[in-house]
């Protein structure tokens, strides 16, 4: 069965912490995918990646950074941490184009005090 | 004027109604068009998957794309309290990098 993974479901962190979020697939997909969802704004991409150690930025690129050393492991990583990054953070993967089906995690529900 | 415009709701239905869930975008590229299911507290997963115009049937289910309106429908037929969720239309085009995502229709469906 797919599977898409985020290591951890609800994180509390506080201002200017650095904060990883873990995400694994076991599909052997070629690209990953990271979006935060939010209430009247939607799903929103911050970062993709076609292939293992390459990065392209989304729409909402600031404040976050991703790694990709592994083709079956990204990580999204907050340096500095907001409030404004309070968030629903949804991982996805999928094979083929980036246009094709994709397989999301079951989010990480990120809260910054 | 944004690329994918999806009316949020609310959407409150009873049981057996048939449900009509719409998005227009502005972008005549798209040629990919896609709707997913969420769930409370879930990822999204897909629902129904469509290249270019024309209509898809899957059981209760059935999208519909207007490429010469830029709007594409999901019915659901005889609706069930399973159906209560977020479903999002989906879009790309043939050069696409990502999906692109309308908001997000919340439906409930009670019984």
């Amino acid at each position: 069965d797919v599977k898409v993974t985020q290591s951890s479901r609800y994180l509390v962190k506080r201002t200017g912490e650095k904060v990883f979020l873990e995400c694994v697939q076991d599909m052997d997909h070629e690209n990953m995918f990271w979006y935060r969802q939010d209430p009247g704004l939607g799903l929103r991409l911050i970062y993709f990646s076609y292939d293992v150690k390459m990065k392209e930025k989304g729409d909402i690129p600031e404040g976050y950074s991703v790694s990709r050393e592994k083709k079956e492991r990204f990580s999204l990583i907050l340096e500095s941490a907001s409030t404004n990054q309070t968030s629903m953070y949804l991982c996805a993967s999928s094979g083929g184009t980036a246009t094709g089906e994709l397989f999301f995690g079951e989010g990480s529900r990120l809260t910054v005090l | 004027q944004k690329e994918v415009e999806q009316d949020p709701g609310p959407l409150s239905v009873p049981e057996g109604a048939i449900v009509s869930l719409n998005c227009t975008y502005s972008n005549s590229a798209f040629q990919y068009f896609m709707w997913y299911r969420q769930y409370s507290r879930k990822g999204p997963e897909l629902l129904m998957y469509t290249y270019s115009s024309g209509n898809k049937e899957d059981g209760r289910f059935t999208a519909q794309v207007d490429k010469s309106s830029k709007y594409i429908s999901l019915f659901i037929r005889d609706s069930q309290p399973s159906d209560s969720a977020t479903y999002l239309c989906a879009m790309a085009n043939q050069a696409g990098t990502a999906l692109i995502f309308g908001k997000g229709t919340t439906l409930s469906v009670s019984s």
